[in-house]
């Protein structure tokens, strides 16, 4: 099983609606989770990082993490053709002896207008 | 945040010869991390780099083939050695940003073309 799951996409959402991204994870002892953006041909770049069963808002974006189901969501409200990026999930695994995030393969998100 | 300045931005390079990377922080850094990211594909770890100490390499990548110095707190180099078509990707460093929950922060990129 793959240490963190995302659907590839293309998620496709109308301009002013909510994107609702999606990312399971294989380590139940994983603590700290990661959304990162990814225009295309630039680096990823940190949206958001939560680390506590819940909710996180951060203006236009909610994180949200279930522990006891292994997963964390990105919302990203009022979307904006800007927003059209790849999203990236990443966690720091329990498991490994130093601090190595591991990534998702990523959800591409098309804002249309 | 910390920031990376990593060059080069791109490079094309003929097959077979070697290409050297480089990373510079502008804060002292305890480890950095090399990734790489292929056509279309997200990122995968390659090795990571601790100042005073060989790197440790994920499975998969070995030190022959992307040697990687780690001089000071503040840099970084890694070689691409003996390229390959295979090789064309995109390389990236990264630094935590902050405190270790506030994520990881990535140089721009070096964007490889192997012909």
């Amino acid at each position: 099983q793959k240490e963190v799951e995302q659907n590839s996409g293309p998620l496709s959402v109308p301009e002013g609606a909510i994107a609702s991204l999606n990312c399971t994870y294989s380590d139940r002892g994983s603590q700290s989770f990661f959304w990162y953006r990814q225009y295309s041909g630039k680096s990823p770049e940190l949206i958001m990082f939560i680390y506590s069963n819940g909710d996180k808002e951060d203006g236009r974006f909610t994180a949200q993490l279930n522990k006891a189901s292994q997963y964390v969501s990105l919302l990203i409200r009022d979307s904006q053709p800007s927003d059209s990026a790849t999203y990236l999930c990443a966690l720091l695994p329990m498991k490994t002896s130093y601090d190595k995030v591991i990534f998702g393969p990523g959800t591409s998100l098309s804002v249309i207008p | 945040s910390a920031v990376i300045s990593q060059k080069p931005s791109r490079d094309i390079c003929q097959r077979g010869t070697s290409l050297t990377i480089q990373c510079q922080v502008d804060s002292q850094v305890t480890m950095m991390f090399w990734y790489r990211q292929q056509p279309g594909q997200s990122l995968t770890l390659i090795a990571t780099a601790n100042q005073g100490s060989e790197a440790t390499y994920e499975s998969g990548f070995v030190i022959d083939k992307f040697p990687i110095s780690r001089p000071n707190l503040t840099f970084s180099t890694l070689t691409v050695s003996n390229m390959s078509p295979e090789d064309s990707s995109i390389y990236l460093c990264s630094v935590e940003a902050g405190q270790l929950n506030y994520g990881y922060t990535f140089g721009s990129g070096t964007r490889l073309t192997v012909v």
